[in-house]
């Protein structure tokens, strides 16, 4: 199972953006770069996910690195909500199964 | 919006006994997993579950843990004779199935508190 590494803290203030980076420099080709979120008392939530491209949805922005080595969460303009605990993760397996690293903890400040 | 429901948010049982935690998983999904969370810890894949069978088992996922598919609807976690460090959060999820990889995310849902006394 490809790794992922993420650092353990980040701080933001609100309504800046947040860029959390991952590196994944043992992906294969066809991994999937997943993220996840997990606030607190809460299940994890999934966040965005892509294979090479950038990607947006509603939440959030992933940008994908060239050699696909590593990834950048992007949240646009941070809010309280969104003070979480945030996973890189490459399914794997045969089912697609997540492993969680300990995660990038995000403080935002009023 | 569809979701994945769990039941009972929280269970309290004494070491030994058997208990049983429900998830109702998204309804045209095909792929179930179970995971946990011991306060204060990381979650960990316990099992995951296609076709009615296990297709994965992580180690903690021993002969005292089984899952089953009882119906269309349900997917159920048994754990046969309850430990103390079996007090965690449990979480079910559920991904719909797609040609082509891990192209598509998993649905968590709530969590289920087992605690054993």
């Amino acid at each position: 199972d490809a790794k992922t590494t993420q650092p353990n803290s980040m701080e933001s203030n609100e309504e800046e953006p947040v860029h959390l980076p991952c590196n994944h420099s043992t992906i294969s080709g066809t991994d999937y770069i997943h993220w996840y979120r997990q606030l607190p008392s809460q299940g994890p939530e999934y966040v965005i996910h892509g294979l090479t491209s950038n990607v947006n949805n509603r939440m959030a922005s992933l940008a994908i690195a060239e050699d696909r080595k590593s990834s950048t969460l992007i949240l646009h303009r941070a809010t309280l909500r969104d003070a979480a605990v945030y996973y890189c993760i490459l399914p794997s397996g045969n089912t697609g199964k997540l492993i969680f690293g300990q995660g990038t903890t995000l403080q935002v400040k009023p | 919006e569809p979701e994945v429901t769990q039941t009972p948010s929280h269970q309290v049982t004494q070491m030994g006994q058997e208990v049983i935690l429900r998830c109702v998983p998204i309804s045209n999904h095909l792929y179930f997993y179970w995971y946990r969370q011991i306060l204060g810890q990381k979650v960990e894949f316990l099992v995951s579950f296609y076709n009615n069978e296990i297709s994965e088992k992580s180690e903690i996922f021993d002969d005292q843990f089984s899952v089953e598919r009882p119906d269309g609807s349900n997917f159920t976690l048994k754990i046969r004779s309850t430990k103390l460090e079996d007090s965690a959060m449990y979480f079910c999820a559920s991904r719909e199935a797609r040609a082509g990889g891990f192209r598509n995310e998993q649905f968590f849902g709530p969590g289920t508190r087992l605690t054993v006394l």
